[in-house]
């Protein structure tokens, strides 16, 4: 089955410590994003990918960093920079289609819940 | 002013009801509208999407959209207590070709039998 995965699905990280958060996707998308949610809030963007080897900042990518460099994973580290990391991180993909740019119609992993200690 | 905005609820309706959500945006020239739907503790999934004025049904659920009044509307019909979740408004602007949604920060509907 397609989907998207993401790993672990709790962490809990000491302060000062970085970790990374996984994401891997066989739906054969070309964009992939990495949203942040907080209890009671919307999502906010951190990163997004269009294609391999390229990637943007999103509203919220102080203490953050990402790599994509194969078309299926796109992880998420989250660095000891990040002041308040304690929240919800939510991976997701979307299709390009034509040239018109990405669909906006995107598809979520089951999240990655990280607590600091 | 928030570029998506709703009613953060909770919702409350009986079951066979039906829940109107709503969702204002401030970018006029947005051109793509989404609504998700999260469940407690778990990720979002998309329920509908809407490019062009007027409505668009998808069994007990239509969505309606006004971009002279910059809003977009979620109507479910015959509610269940299954229908209980948080929907989350989004929104595509125009000048954006990396897909980029600006969320609204969701409204609790509850369902109640």
């Amino acid at each position: 089955d397609g989907g998207i995965t993401q790993s672990p699905k709790y962490l809990f990280r000491k302060e000062g410590q970085n970790v990374t958060l996984s994401c891997e996707q066989n739906l054969n998308h070309d964009a992939m994003y990495w949203y942040r949610q907080d209890p009671g809030q919307g999502l906010r963007l951190i990163y997004y990918s269009q294609i391999v080897n390229d990637f943007q900042k999103g509203d919220i990518a102080e203490g953050y960093s990402v790599s994509r460099e194969k078309k299926e994973s796109f992880p998420l580290t989250v660095t000891s920079a990040q002041k308040n990391p304690t929240a919800f991180y939510l991976c997701a993909s979307s299709i390009r289609r034509g040239t018109s740019g990405n669909t906006g119609e995107l598809f979520f992993g089951e999240g990655s819940r990280l607590t600091v200690l | 002013q928030k570029e998506v905005e709703q009613n953060s609820g909770p919702l409350s309706v009986p079951e066979g009801a039906i829940a109107s959500l709503n969702c204002t945006y401030s970018d006029r020239v947005s051109q793509s509208f989404f609504w998700y739907r999260q469940y407690s503790g778990k990720s979002p999934e998309l329920i509908m999407s809407i490019y062009s004025n007027g409505d668009k049904e998808d069994g007990r659920f239509t969505a309606q959209l006004n971009k002279a009044s910059q809003y977009v509307s979620l109507l479910i019909r015959d509610s269940q207590p299954s229908d209980s979740a948080t929907y989350l408004c989004a929104v595509r602007p125009i000048y954006n070709q990396g897909g980029k949604l600006i969320f609204g920060q969701g409204t609790e509907l509850s369902v109640k039998p």
